[in-house]
């Protein structure tokens, strides 16, 4: 299985900073990524796949690069609406499956 | 616009079976090139995949749950679902479906239902 790790665990910035966020794969995932954007108590939203191909309607602020193993999220300016926690997912290996990273929170500084 | 929708019991006694449906709904679920998949997420913790189906039958599982799952598509009715056998504690969790592209990535999820397993 594919472990994906997610650091940090929780991001602390302020509206209008840049956030980093970091995922690793333990082994190649090529470009094969996804970025998920979830907020307490609602669905969880695609942000990017592909590493870097961002979904429809996301905002150009919201931007994923990497390959291989190690992939970023990089949201250029945070807006009071992107706090929430992020997700990143391998979909490379079938099988047996998917897996997901452990999150990062992104919280208010 | 698609929408999907989980609907089950929100509490099982340990030992019995969780069961829930997801209801499709502004699209097909005979969609080529799409699969349907289950997600859950316990309290305080991140997203584990359960599993997901084609609409013709092909159905891949998570092989840490694959014992204990079964998924099923209904196509007449735009409906899939999920059956976890011999549940415990640790299957609370908030239980999303979401519509799968291909093998990838899911877009769009349900707003997911929360299932506690208690006595």
């Amino acid at each position: 299985e594919i472990v994906m790790t997610q650091s940090p665990a929780t991001l602390s910035v302020s509206p209008g900073e840049r956030a980093t966020l970091s995922c690793r794969a333990s082994q190649s995932v090529s470009t094969k990524l996804a970025w998920y954007q979830h907020k307490p108590g609602q669905a969880p939203r695609l942000l990017i796949y592909g590493a870097s191909t961002r979904a429809t309607g996301i905002p150009a602020r919201f931007s994923g690069s990497g390959s291989g193993t190690e992939f970023t999220l990089t949201i250029s300016s945070l807006q009071s609406e992107d706090f929430a926690v992020y997700y990143c997912q391998q979909y490379t290996n079938w099988p047996p499956g998917l897996t997901f990273g452990g999150g990062t929170k992104v919280e208010i500084k | 616009q698609l929408q999907l929708q989980e609907s089950g019991p929100g509490l099982v006694k340990p030992s019995e079976t969780l069961s829930l449906t997801c209801t499709v709904s502004g699209g097909s679920i005979s969609s080529s090139g799409y699969y349907w998949g289950w997600i859950r997420q316990p309290p305080g913790k991140g997203l584990e995949w359960i599993g997901n189906i084609y609409y013709s039958g092909s159905i891949y599982y998570n092989p840490s749950l694959k014992s204990r799952v079964t998924i099923s598509v209904d196509t007449s009715k735009s409906q899939f679902s999920l059956k976890l056998t011999s549940v415990t504690a640790a299957d609370t969790a908030v239980y999303y479906c979401a519509r799968m592209e291909w093998l990838h990535w899911f877009d769009p999820w349900g707003q997911g239902t929360l299932v506690t397993v208690s006595s």
